[in-house]
């Protein structure tokens, strides 16, 4: 069965601090893994990467994906309040649905 | 329109009836998902359509649940004989094509079955 695992379930950080979130998948016919940030109701589109140890960047954001090692890590680097969500990794495999992880909750503190 | 919307945003309902949920996806979008997200938790793949055809329908927790797509537009996700457990945010994505691609999503409706 398809599974994916993100560690930790929850975090809390100061601002300024730089965080490591993590995903490992167990996934039939991957596709691509994606990231997701959740603030209120609808997840919104982060990150999609389909290539082993190519990253891909948005401002303070980060991800990277390891296919043999089937994780994928988000990094966010001087972190502000406006950070604080839960953050969604999923994978989407042939079958075009996307099986999510539990999500990871962020918690930043001025 | 700009994203994808549903509604209504909130339902409250009593154990036993039957609710509907809506959503319509960005314009163009041939496929269409519906998730559900229980309280802490992360979000459950519940069907999928591409175009007004659903290939998989085994996320669909019970047969009280069917769902439904028209015109290659607006979808209704029905709950028959609704169940406490069935409290939960209902969430509907759309993609341009099927498999693969990045998934908008709606802001969600929120049912809670008292």
């Amino acid at each position: 069965e398809d599974k994916v695992v993100q560690s930790p379930l929850s975090l809390v950080v100061h601002e300024g601090d730089t965080v490591t979130l993590n995903c490992s998948y167990e996934v039939t016919n991957f596709r691509s893994l994606l990231w997701y940030k959740q603030e209120k109701k609808a997840p919104t589109f982060l990150f999609m990467l389909t290539s082993s140890g190519i990253e891909k960047k948005s401002g303070r954001l980060s991800s990277i994906l390891d296919k043999k090692e089937l994780f994928s890590i988000l990094n966010i680097t001087a972190t502000q309040t406006g950070d604080s969500a839960i953050y969604l990794c999923a994978d989407s495999s042939n079958t075009g649905k996307l099986i999510f992880g539990q999500g990871t909750t962020l918690q930043v503190k001025p | 329109g700009a994203g994808v919307s549903q509604s209504p945003s909130n339902k409250v309902t009593e154990k036993g009836k039957d609710v509907e949920l809506r959503c319509d996806p960005i314009s163009g979008h041939t496929a269409l998902y519906w998730y559900r997200q229980r309280l802490g938790q992360g979000l459950e793949f519940l069907i999928y359509f591409q175009g007004n055809s659903a290939p998989d329908k085994s996320g669909l927790p019970s047969d009280r649940f069917s769902a439904e797509r028209t015109g290659e537009s607006v979808s209704t996700l029905t709950i028959q004989r609704t169940q406490q457990e069935d409290s939960a945010v209902y969430l509907c994505a759309s993609s341009l094509v099927w498999r693969g691609n990045e998934q908008f999503f709606g802001p969600g409706t929120r049912l809670t079955v008292l």
